[in-house]
């Protein structure tokens, strides 16, 4: 069975750190993207953060929200990925939900080229960071 | 940035009836679309992907149509356990990934 399952939440006053970790069974994780996506209370969905398997490289993509102070990275040798947290703000409080992204491939109009449409086919249960002083 | 626009916020419809959920995307993302399932302390749930693909496992009731900007997913004959919140999320043209604010089905 897929599983992610996050770790790493709790309650932490504003300015400092928190490193989220998604742990992953089931699949080769090496073989896949991920994302974060955290829900902010009474609000919806935001995603924040996606990283490429490493055959595109491990690079990795953010919101503008959290640019700058958060990094996604990955262990593919133990199948987790984390979210450091640097700087959090009052407005960071949410649910962060780890998620898989699996990938359509869509040849281009030129030879070698390829668009890469991603979406996110399993999702952990989340964890709950609270920003507060 | 993708703005996607869902409607309505909130939805009440009884079992055995239909529930259609709309999905507007302020500018054209193909067929690039996801719908996903939120229910309070549960992982959620890709319901379908590339606009009307339902993921694996989903229900036949679960179907999803439309391109473009304007996309539908309909829950025919709507079971209790259906309730929860739906959100549509746009794949076409990222970062970022952009999600509607979402519909609350409620089972009346």
């Amino acid at each position: 069975e897929v599983q992610l399952v996050e770790s790493g939440g709790g309650l932490v006053q504003p300015g400092r750190s928190l490193r989220l970790s998604c742990t992953t069974s089931g699949f080769t994780f090496g073989d896949y993207a991920m994302s974060w996506v955290r829900q902010t209370p009474g609000k919806g969905l935001e995603w924040i953060s996606f990283i490429r398997n490493k055959v595109y490289g491990g690079t990795t993509e953010y919101a503008a929200s959290v640019k700058g102070r958060f990094t996604f990275s990955r262990d593919d040798s133990k199948g987790i990925a984390y979210l450091q947290m640097n700087s959090l703000k009052r407005e960071d409080t949410a649910v962060y939900y780890c998620t898989r992204q699996d990938v359509e491939v869509v040849p281009g109009a030129v030879f070698g080229q390829s668009f890469h449409y991603y979406y996110m086919d399993v999702w952990g249960r989340g964890t709950t960071v609270t920003v507060s002083s | 940035e993708i703005v996607m626009t869902q409607s309505p916020a909130t939805l009440s419809v009884s079992p055995g009836e239909r529930a259609t959920l709309s999905c507007r995307a302020s500018q054209s993302v193909s067929n690039n679309l996801a719908w996903y399932q939120l229910k309070p302390g549960q992982a959620p749930r890709l319901l379908i992907f590339g606009a009307s693909t339902r993921a694996t496992g989903i229900s036949a009731r679960f179907s999803g149509s439309g391109s473009g900007t304007e996309f539908t997913l309909t829950i025919s004959s709507l079971q209790s356990e259906d309730f929860g919140t739906y959100y549509c999320q746009q794949y076409n043209i990222w970062p970022p990934f952009s999600f509607g604010q979402g519909t609350v089905l409620e089972i009346k």
